[in-house]
């Protein structure tokens, strides 16, 4: 069992729906969690983080965390054309080590 | 700030060749990584340092890669020998250790080993 999984997509959205982006990992001692956005030929940036239980919410994001069946999930509503990237989900392990998933690809279609 | 900062930004070489892989990570931050993107493999962490010591290398993926950090502003990853399953890009990440840890990443190294 991988550490991290996310499904690779594409996952498919018409505009201004929403988008739901889900990530497993393994490690039930995990501390952090972050979600990074990619374009393509870009770098990784980081569009959020959630250290605790619940939610968070940022903007059209939310982020979603639950530790007893060890997923996060990161909903965008209001999709736009513009949020077409790949979104990575990046977990810090019990053993202080940052470890991403493959990445999940979206699709915002006009 | 400038932010990551990595030389070169395309490296085209031959296999046998060797080939060294520059990062400035951000002014203040504690810790840099050093990743490797590929298609088949993602995201993979190689090395990473804190204070400019090596903490985890476990990620290295065998001994023609080396990397050095030698001050708080300079890193440096080496593949020596070169060879075509090297290809990938290779990104630079620094954070600092009192922000939730958040790493922000270089432009990337596009390597391609022929």
């Amino acid at each position: 069992q991988k550490e991290v999984e996310q499904n690779s997509g594409p996952l498919s959205v018409p505009e201004g729906a929403i988008a739901s982006l889900n990530c497993t990992y393994s490690d039930r001692g995990s501390q952090s969690f972050f979600w990074y956005r990619q374009y393509s030929g870009k770098s990784p940036e980081l569009i959020m983080f959630i250290y605790s239980n619940g939610d968070k919410e940022d903007g059209r994001f939310t982020a979603q965390l639950n530790k007893a069946s060890q997923y996060v999930s990161l909903l965008i509503r209001d999709s736009q054309p513009s949020d077409s990237a790949t979104y990575l989900c990046a977990v810090k392990t019990s053993y202080d080590k940052v470890i991403f998933g493959p990445g999940t690809s979206l699709s915002v279609i006009p | 700030d400038a932010g990551v900062i990595q030389s070169p930004r395309h490296e085209v070489t031959e296999m046998g060749q060797e080939v060294t892989l520059r990062c400035k990570p951000i002014s203040g931050h504690d810790y840099l990584f050093w990743y490797r993107q590929t298609m088949m493999r993602g995201l993979e962490l190689l090395i990473y340092f804190n204070n400019n010591v090596p903490i985890d290398d476990s990620g290295m993926p065998e001994d023609r890669f080396s990397a050095k950090m030698p001050n708080a502003s300079f890193s440096t990853l080496k593949i020596q020998p070169s060879e075509p399953r090297d290809s990938a890009v290779y990104f630079c990440a620094s954070s600092f250790s009192g922000y939730q840890e958040t790493q922000y990443f270089g432009p990337g190294t596009r390597l391609l080993v022929l």
